[in-house]
């Protein structure tokens, strides 16, 4: 079966951290580009990060650099998304999604169905 | 920074013919995709590329750019089409893709 599923959401305080997954599974991993993509309570889509199916490329959103980082591992089909110094307004579902060229012609074809991060004291 | 603009909300009668836009600098460079999201769901694509239905997308839903906007038509809308859509590129100026802010359509 074809599908993501994230992983690694919960509650946590203000200035810590937490480390999200998103297993792929169905497909070959290893040739697609991932995507992180977050949406806040009521809010709309925000991009947050992009890695290349080899890991030569990755970026993270302007708005959260130096606090995120993504990273993959094609030997277990995950990719993982770093969340640092975490503040409330952090507080969304957070998606995981697959770009076949990363050249903005294919679309994120497959998303998983989310995992909640609460940023809260 | 890069932006996409939407109109907040449209709403369509059963079965006429409505257009989402999405506005924005970087569609002059780039493809539009487009996302249909219901209540409680993940995202689904459901146009990418010049005009390109991923499988299993109703042929209802079609896709149209002309300079910096981008245009999603649903011919004969039906009600499980009410949803907020996306539309999402890439950009080459500020981060390297963006989503609008989403359309809330609703079918009467």
């Amino acid at each position: 079966q074809v599908q993501l599923v994230e992983s690694g959401g919960g509650v946590v305080q203000p200035g810590r951290s937490l480390r999200l997954s998103c297993a792929a599974s169905g497909f070959t991993f290893s040739s697609y580009g991932m995507h992180w993509v977050r949406q806040a309570p009521g809010k709309g889509l925000e991009w947050v990060a992009v890695i290349s199916h080899d890991d030569t490329f990755e970026y993270c959103a302007d708005s959260m650099k130096g606090r995120f980082i993504i990273s993959r591992d094609n030997s277990k089909n995950t990719v993982f998304l770093q969340m640092n110094s975490l503040r409330p307004e952090d507080t969304a579902v957070y998606y995981c999604a697959r770009d076949h060229t990363l050249s903005g012609e294919n679309g994120l074809d497959l998303w998983g169905h989310g995992t909640t991060v609460t940023v809260s004291s | 920074s890069s932006e996409l603009t939407q109109d907040p909300t449209v709403s369509v009668a059963l079965g006429q013919t409505v257009t989402i836009t999405c506005q924005g600098d970087s569609l002059r460079s780039y493809y539009a995709s487009w996302y249909q999201q219901k209540p409680g769901q993940a995202p689904v694509l459901v146009m990418y590329g010049k005009n390109n239905r991923p499988s299993g997308i109703p042929d209802r839903f079609s896709g149209s750019s002309s300079g910096d906007t981008a245009s999603l038509t649903i011919t004969g809308a039906q009600a499980e089409d009410e949803a907020d859509y996306y539309c999402n590129s890439r950009d080459s100026s500020g981060n390297p893709w963006v989503f609008g802010g989403g359309t809330k359509m609703t079918v009467l």
